[in-house]
């Protein structure tokens, strides 16, 4: 069912450092990136998102590149503090169609 | 503005019985979704309504169903337990049918013994 591939499954970083994970996907008809951001005892939370027209966004410390040829994206997270210790799942979604996610990534920041 | 609520958080069943999950959506969102997240599988997608029908299902057994209300609350029902079903099950909401990014609720923590 996983058509979204996420890499690496943990990471560790440390404060001030950038934190850069990776997705690729298959299909082609995907319309909507989005990145989500879980800590434990939560529910994901969306974080930022992108769409294929757009090779990259920025919303603040966070950046998506995305390549359309390669079937990739990423997600750049800059100047990486503590509280952004979590759990990254990106995502991608092709009109009405069900969401699909990537394995995710634990991300932890040493102070 | 209140954001997805699930009921109960937490739960504990016994295998062969049978648990109904509920979740409110924002107000407004007519798209709920609901996902098993496992720590070995991830986010699996179970099923999607829109407008009370179910527009997506994902490759769960028949023993998961959920149902939408008129007032886009949706509720799953997990029958015949199993221990493989202990799992955080997760619900999201979006307001427009595609490409707005879902917000999820916290979910509910089902432990099957």
């Amino acid at each position: 069912q996983q058509q979204v591939k996420q890499s690496p499954q943990s990471l560790i970083v440390q404060k001030g450092g950038i934190s850069i994970i990776n997705c690729a996907y298959e299909n082609t008809a995907f319309d909507y990136f989005p990145w989500y951001q879980q800590f434990p005892g939560k529910g994901p939370a969306l974080l930022i998102a992108i769409r294929p027209d757009v090779s990259e966004k920025k919303e603040g410390r966070f950046t998506i590149s995305f390549n359309k040829s390669a079937k990739q994206f990423s997600l750049h997270i800059m100047d990486s503090q503590p509280g952004d210790s979590a759990t990254y799942f990106c995502a991608a979604e092709q009109g009405n169609n069900d969401m699909r996610f990537g394995a995710g990534t634990r991300l932890t920041v040493k102070p | 503005k209140a954001g997805v609520t699930q009921t109960p958080r937490y739960l504990i069943k016994t295998r062969g019985q049978q648990v109904t999950l509920s979740c409110s959506p924002i107000s407004g969102h007519r798209s709920v979704s609901w996902y098993q997240q496992t720590p070995g599988q991830g986010l699996q997608f179970l099923f999607e309504y829109f407008s009370e029908t179910q527009r997506n299902k994902g490759n769960f057994p028949g023993r998961f169903s959920g149902r939408q209300f008129s007032n886009s609350r949706s509720e799953m029902n997990v029958s015949t337990l199993e221990l493989g079903d202990s799992a955080l099950y997760l619900c999201a909401s979006k307001w427009q049918t595609s490409n707005y990014g879902y917000t999820f609720g916290s979910g509910t923590r089902l432990t099957v013994v």
